[in-house]
């Protein structure tokens, strides 16, 4: 399985709501990211996982919360979001190898298309 | 801090032919990967071709290839006997020892007919 799942693929939410989206990896990578891409630029990294652990918080605003429960997992919970935060989140992951944490290829998932009203 | 720059942001070719995207990039770091990733049109990102920073010869993969130079901090992407398939943005990447990746702002490239 060399695929890294999302959900959902679309979500719309007001800016009182609380909602989550999920990410999912089979491939046994330990180092997982999200990212979030605005139409026709480029990805810009929000966090990264690695052996369930953040290591990297790019100063993303606290109303994004990511979570990681399981080597598996990643989820990004989401509170009192502002319309300029919708975007496509992207998740990524991608194999330690030791003495090369984060050289290795990311895969990416399709990603969540998320609209704030 | 790392940068990544890619100076044509759309750029079209025929079918069959060559084209060539160029990306450049600034760092401090001595060891350092960087890659070429394809997004096409609504569709996921997929990974083109990496090259290791210590590794002097150019990285291929079937039609596509690099253009190293590590002095001049240049990594350019040249595809050979362009589809249609191929049409799609491409972004260069810098991923750094600490895990950090940079993207370049991409390259609309549009292979025609």
């Amino acid at each position: 399985d060399t695929e890294v799942t999302q959900t959902p693929k679309h979500l719309v939410m007001g800016m009182t709501n609380k909602k989550s989206l999920k990410c999912e990896q089979h491939m046994g990578h330990r180092a997982m990211y999200w990212y979030k891409q605005k139409a026709k630029k480029p990805p810009e990294l929000m966090f990264v996982y690695s052996y369930e652990k953040l290591s990297i918080n790019e100063s993303v605003p606290s109303r994004f919360s990511p979570e990681c429960p399981n080597s598996s997992l990643l989820n990004l919970h989401l509170h009192a979001l502002q319309p300029e935060d919708s975007a496509l989140y992207l998740c990524a992951s991608s194999q330690e190898v030791p003495g090369q944490r984060y050289y290795n290829e990311q895969f990416f998932g399709p990603g969540t298309r998320l609209t704030v009203l | 801090a790392q940068t990544v720059t890619q100076s044509q942001p759309e750029m079209s070719v025929q079918e069959a032919e060559t084209v060539t995207l160029s990306c450049t990039y600034d760092t401090s770091e001595s060891n350092y990967y960087l890659f070429w990733y394809k997004q096409p049109p609504s569709r996921q990102m997929i990974l083109v071709i990496r090259q290791e920073a210590y590794k002097q010869q150019n990285a291929t993969e079937n039609r596509f290839s690099v253009n190293f130079q590590k002095a001049a901090k240049s990594f350019s992407l040249k595809i050979s006997d362009s589809q249609l398939g191929d049409t799609a943005m491409y972004f260069c990447a810098f991923i750094s020892n600490a895990g950090k990746s940079t993207f370049g702002d991409g390259t609309t490239l549009t292979v025609k007919p």
